[in-house]
């Protein structure tokens, strides 16, 4: 079993959705946890950081539930730009050697 | 912008040559890393240090090295590429704790 998993989609949503991804993840030791976006052919971007309390950044809405050890990411009214795909990212120790899934693909569409 | 370097961009190499990736951060980052990724595919840590003179072998197996004289400079090599080596190296450095931040990557093709 991975130790991050998500789906890697793709998912194809229209223009003005909202879609949700999912990330479960095994260690439940993890400290920290962030979503990283990556466009094709480039390097991983910090999208937004996850806090136990949950947090929003604009169209962004990150959720984090130990107890059922997984990771949200909501996007509201997506955007063309939004095309890229999205990494949940665990830092199971707080040593800073973080744990990457494969990442979930979203396509949206005008 | 985060302030990483990596060169070349772009690296197009016969069998069994020599190669060094470099990579430079200015932001005085104690911890870096070297991840690889195949188009597609999830990122894969090679190589970590937590600060000069430290270097530990990542979660994948590499055949790569990498050396840590100084905080700001990480980097990589392969004494022999082979064509199973092609593939792009990410370069990334972070503080204690924090989210790590990339550099553009070297996209390597061993012929």
């Amino acid at each position: 079993r991975k130790e991050v998993e998500q789906d890697p989609g793709p998912f194809n949503v229209p223009e003005g959705a909202t879609v949700a991804f999912n990330c479960t993840y095994s260690n439940s030791a993890s400290q920290s946890f962030f979503w990283y976006r990556q466009d094709c052919r480039k390097e991983p971007k910090l999208l937004m950081s996850v806090y136990s309390s949950g947090n929003e950044d604009g169209r962004f809405t990150a959720q984090l539930n130990r107890a059922s050890q997984y990771i949200s990411l909501l996007i509201r009214d997506s955007k063309l730009s939004d095309s890229a795909t999205y990494l949940c990212v665990v830092n199971p120790s707080n040593t800073g050697k973080l744990i990457f899934g494969q990442g979930t693909t979203l396509q949206v569409k005008p | 912008e985060a302030d990483i370097y990596q060169t070349p961009r772009y690296l197009v190499i016969g069998t069994g040559k020599k190669i060094t990736l470099e990579c430079s951060q200015t932001m005085g980052h104690d911890k870096m890393y070297w991840y690889q990724q195949d188009p597609g595919m999830e990122l894969h840590l090679i190589h970590y240090s937590y600060g000069v003179n430290s270097t530990e072998k990542g979660d994948l197996s590499s055949e790569s090295t990498v050396s840590r004289i100084r905080t700001e400079h990480f980097p990589l090599t392969l004494e022999s590429a082979r064509p199973s080596h092609t593939s792009q190296y990410l370069c990334a450095s972070s503080e204690q704790g924090n989210e790590q931040f990339f550099g553009p990557g070297t996209r390597l093709t061993v012929l």
